[in-house]
């Protein structure tokens, strides 16, 4: 079974406008870290934001918050305020289990629409 | 501040033949990993390390060779390339193992396998 499940391929926003970009993670642990990076088509991978098990509050960072659902096992990105340069590739990543190996998505595709 | 530094950034080999991709970090962290990237699969772990002369196989090592003599650098060699070998190559670092230590990542190899 997939650990990471992005189900949005390819998503597209209106500058300015907010979005949500899904994942969802499966793990028994009850502790976990949550990731969320950037990859722009330069080709760099750029951490974004984190988000413990057991952190009551969503994670934010700047323009970035993670949406989470424990109970749901959902993680979600938003991006609020789009902008150009937020067009890239985002990826979902969890880190648990012996060794607390990290555990990526297939990505999520965003293209900022003037 | 020059972070993790991989070369070259874009390779072209025959099958066959044998290939190494460099790594070097500059922050002394302990752990080192590479990772392939592929379309559809996202991110998968090839090698780690948790030190030098500490390696490990991650979920796809098989036709992959590291080494790890000194902290800061971490090889990749591919002792007889194939096609499918033909990726996206990152190295990453983490200053723990610890479960909100992220992943920090160089640039990327892209290798093609002709």
């Amino acid at each position: 079974a997939q650990k990471i499940t992005q189900t949005q391929p390819g998503m597209f926003v209106q500058e300015k406008e907010a979005v949500t970009l899904d994942c969802t993670y499966d793990t028994s642990d009850q502790s976990y870290g949550l990731f969320w990076y950037k990859q722009p088509s330069s080709g760099e991978m750029i951490f974004l934001i984190y988000q413990g098990s057991y952190d009551e509050q969503n994670a934010t960072e700047g323009r970035y918050s993670l949406n989470f659902q424990k109970a749901r096992k959902s993680a979600n990105l938003v991006i609020s305020a789009s902008q150009l340069g937020d067009s890239a590739m985002y990826f979902c990543a969890m880190r648990e289990g012996p060794g607390n190996q990290f555990y990526f998505g297939t990505g999520t595709s965003l293209t900022v629409i003037p | 501040d020059a972070g993790i530094t991989q070369s070259p950034r874009y390779k072209i080999t025959e099958t066959g033949r044998q290939v190494t991709l460099m790594c070097h970090q500059t922050w002394s962290h302990s752990y080192m990993f590479w990772y392939r990237q592929d379309l559809g699969h996202g991110l998968r772990l090839i090698y780690y390390s948790a030190a030098a002369d500490i390696t490990d196989k991650g979920e796809v090592p098989d036709g992959y060779v590291v080494s790890r003599s000194k902290t800061e650098n971490f090889p990749l060699t591919l002792e007889s390339a194939t096609r499918s070998q033909t990726s996206v190559y990152f190295c990453a670092s983490s200053e723990t193992l610890g479960l909100n230590s992220p992943l920090h990542f160089g640039n990327g190899t892209r290798l093609t396998v002709t």
